[in-house]
């Protein structure tokens, strides 16, 4: 079965600065697809950025930004001018391979909560 | 275009009720899948629904069931609430085919409290 670690339960950054919060994932599949959700206090879940396995370039989203390291199988999160609004848990996700018909299912690792500090 | 929606937002009910809770997905989203957040195992995944069909269940018990409509508003099923049921639920609507029908955009959770 797939499985996604974060071990950083807690992460915090100074207002401005950047930070990069890390993503293990186990599966034996090639071809996948892996995100970064973010939940504020308020409790909606955001799509934040998302990466195909098949590309090797590194996703970006404005400050958001992703090093996929296949081999590896690591999914960093890299937010850059860190603002307030930044502030909640983020969540690294797998979803298995876009077979015709097939499930997206997400598994989800336990979560990063990151503060920004003024 | 709306959301996803979840209905209601919080419920507080007896063990060994049952309740239902109702999700509406972004209009012209067919797939609907539900995970239950709680802080000690964190998202879990129960079902997903594509065209009314399940299409994966997670590893939940029997008391946990779910459905969806031709709509595409899926609803899910406890009975015999317990305790441990207490949790955030999370509805998540997707396209549900092609490329870009792989994001999912997650509705704000229904609140479940079992007493």
């Amino acid at each position: 079965a797939q499985t996604v670690t974060q071990s950083q339960p807690e992460m915090s950054v100074q207002e401005a600065e950047t930070v990069t919060l890390s993503c293990t994932y186990d599966t034996s599949e090639s071809d996948y697809y892996l995100f970064w959700y973010k939940q504020p206090p308020s409790r909606q879940m955001i799509l934040v950025i998302r990466q195909e396995a098949y590309k090797q370039q590194n996703a970006t989203e404005n400050r958001f930004s992703v090093n996929f390291q296949k081999a590896a199988k690591s999914f960093s999160l890299k937010i850059s001018d860190s603002q307030l609004g930044d502030a909640a848990m983020y969540f690294c996700a797998y979803r298995g391979p876009p077979l015709q018909g097939g499930s997206e299912k997400l598994v989800f690792g336990k979560g990063t909560k990151l503060t920004v500090n003024p | 275009k709306a959301g996803v929606t979840q209905t209601p937002r919080y419920l507080i009910k007896t063990r060994g009720q049952q309740v239902t809770l109702s999700c509406s997905p972004i209009s012209g989203h067919r797939s609907v899948s539900w995970y239950q957040q709680t802080p000690g195992q964190g998202l879990q995944f129960l079902f997903e629904y594509f065209s009314e069909t399940q299409r994966n269940k997670g590893n939940f018990p029997g008391r946990f069931s779910g459905r969806q409509f031709s709509n595409s508003r899926s609803e899910m099923n406890v009975s015999t609430l317990e305790l441990g049921d207490s949790a955030l639920y999370l509805c998540a609507s997707s396209l549900g085919q092609g490329k870009s029908g792989h994001e999912q955009y997650f509705g704000p959770g229904t609140r479940l409290t079992v007493t």
